[in-house]
């Protein structure tokens, strides 16, 4: 059973400074893996999606990367702004099924002024 | 730009009442999902849906749940008798044919009294 993991659980840095979110995965027979944002209250907005034969997707300031065979992505966020205060989550979806992504537990962030 | 649209955005109902989630997918959609969201835990996938029939389901969704595409833009999801344990943030996400991303509903924050 895949399981997803996500360190760490909360994390504050002031504007300004880069910051890498990290997801691990226990399965590695992943299709892709998706990056998503989650403000207070709100749905879940798709950051960056990057598909298993792929190993990096970029948009604008933020960059995610992928490694398989450890089972690992993170995202990177440069020069980092009050606006990207969220709860960013990481997805996969396994081969095997069509649609079932499993979502890890979240990284509370905030960025301060 | 085409968004998943939700309502009513928060439902209260007694337990043991029946409620139906509503979801309006992105119009040229034709792959729909449930996803459930407990405070303060992961995000968990529900269902599947394509022509017409459920292609994948969890073991979270037992015969309490159903959907159904009533019509050409609404996808619902109805929970026949509530339980407490029920009260979570409902999720619907739909994507297009030949692509990955799933795109989110604001969500319905259901709360079961």
């Amino acid at each position: 059973k895949q399981e997803v993991t996500q360190i760490p659980a909360a994390l504050s840095v002031p504007e300004g400074e880069n910051l890498v979110l990290n997801c691990s995965f226990t399965d590695s027979a992943i299709y892709n893996l998706q990056w998503f944002r989650q403000d207070p209250g709100k749905g879940l907005t798709s950051l960056l999606l990057i598909q298993s034969s792929q190993r990096e997707q970029t948009s604008g300031r933020l960059n995610a990367s992928l490694d398989k065979s450890s089972g690992r992505s993170t995202l990177y966020i440069a020069a980092s702004q009050p606006g990207d205060s969220a709860t960013y989550l990481c997805a996969v979806l396994n081969t095997g099924t069509a649609s079932k992504l499993t979502f890890g537990t979240g990284t509370r962030l905030q960025v301060t002024l | 730009e085409p968004e998943v649209t939700q309502t009513p955005s928060h439902q209260v109902t007694q337990m043991g009442q029946e409620v139906i989630l509503r979801c309006v997918p992105i119009s040229n959609h034709l792959y729909f999902y449930w996803y459930r969201q407990i405070l303060g835990q992961k995000v968990e996938f529900l269902v599947s849906f394509y022509n017409n029939e459920i292609s994948e389901k969890s073991e979270i969704f037992d015969d309490q749940f159903s959907v159904e595409r009533p019509d050409g833009s609404n996808f619902t999801l109805k929970i026949r008798s509530t339980k407490l344990e029920d009260s979570a943030m409902y999720f619907c996400a739909s994507k297009y044919t030949g692509a990955d991303t799933q795109y989110f509903g604001p969500g319905t924050r259901l709360t079961v009294l």
